[in-house]
């Protein structure tokens, strides 16, 4: 079954302190990884798509990689508007159109 | 251009009543989907729609149903509405090819069952 499990749960950050948070997934084959922002009472915001182990992409202080098991978010110097929560989620290259997603890290980055 | 539309984004139901969910795209987007988060879980699939005219059931079916009658709108009914059935839900549709390959998903409606 696919699975994916994010970790840590919580994460608090001063202003400028880099991190990393972590994505770990099983996949009968992997089509895509995608990383998600969320703000609370909000959907989901598109951030990143995965496909291949090796692969990385960066968008402002955001840089997510991909191995074949795990994937990571790196924050570089961080600032308080990047505190939400961070979804991670995978999709099969077989049969079900459905994206499997972990339970998020709740990023708080304080002043 | 607004994206993806949920309506309504609040809504008390008592045990038993029925109601519907809209769920409006102006994308163009063929693939549309019906996802609920729960605390402590992550978000699970209801159902979802591969075109106009089509649909097929997710992860959690039990007690929905959905019809997708125009390409732009999928629309998820509760026909008795149960407590368990408290939750946010979320539309999105699926976007791109290659590197802007990915979904798109709504504000989201948060329900209350009482």
């Amino acid at each position: 079954e696919d699975q994916v499990t994010q970790s840590p749960e919580a994460l608090r950050l001063q202003e400028g302190e880099s991190s990393s948070l972590n994505c770990s997934y099983t996949v009968s084959g992997l089509r895509g990884l995608f990383w998600y922002r969320q703000d609370p009472g909000k959907g989901p915001e598109f951030l990143f798509t995965l496909y291949s182990a090796g692969e990385e992409k960066e968008k402002e202080r955001l840089k997510a990689t991909l191995t074949k098991k795990e994937s990571f978010l790196h924050i570089t110097a961080p600032k308080p508007e990047d505190s939400a929560t961070y979804l991670c989620a995978v999709q099969a290259n077989t049969g079900f159109q459905k994206l499997v997603f972990g339970t998020g890290t709740r990023l708080l980055v304080s002043p | 251009n607004a994206g993806v539309t949920q309506t309504p984004k609040f809504r008390v139901l008592k045990t038993g009543q029925s109601m519907t969910l809209l769920c409006a795209q102006d994308m163009n987007h063929e693939y549309m989907y019906w996802y609920r988060q729960d605390p402590g879980m992550g978000l699970r699939l209801i159902h979802y729609s591969v075109g106009e005219g089509t649909t097929a059931k997710g992860e959690v079916p039990d007690g929905y149903n959905v019809s997708r009658l125009k390409k732009q709108n999928f629309l998820l009914g509760l026909e008795s509405a149960a407590p368990s059935q408290t939750s946010v839900y979320f539309c999105a549709s699926r976007h791109g090819q290659g590197e802007n390959y990915g979904y798109t998903f709504g504000s989201g409606t948060r329900l209350t069952v009482v």
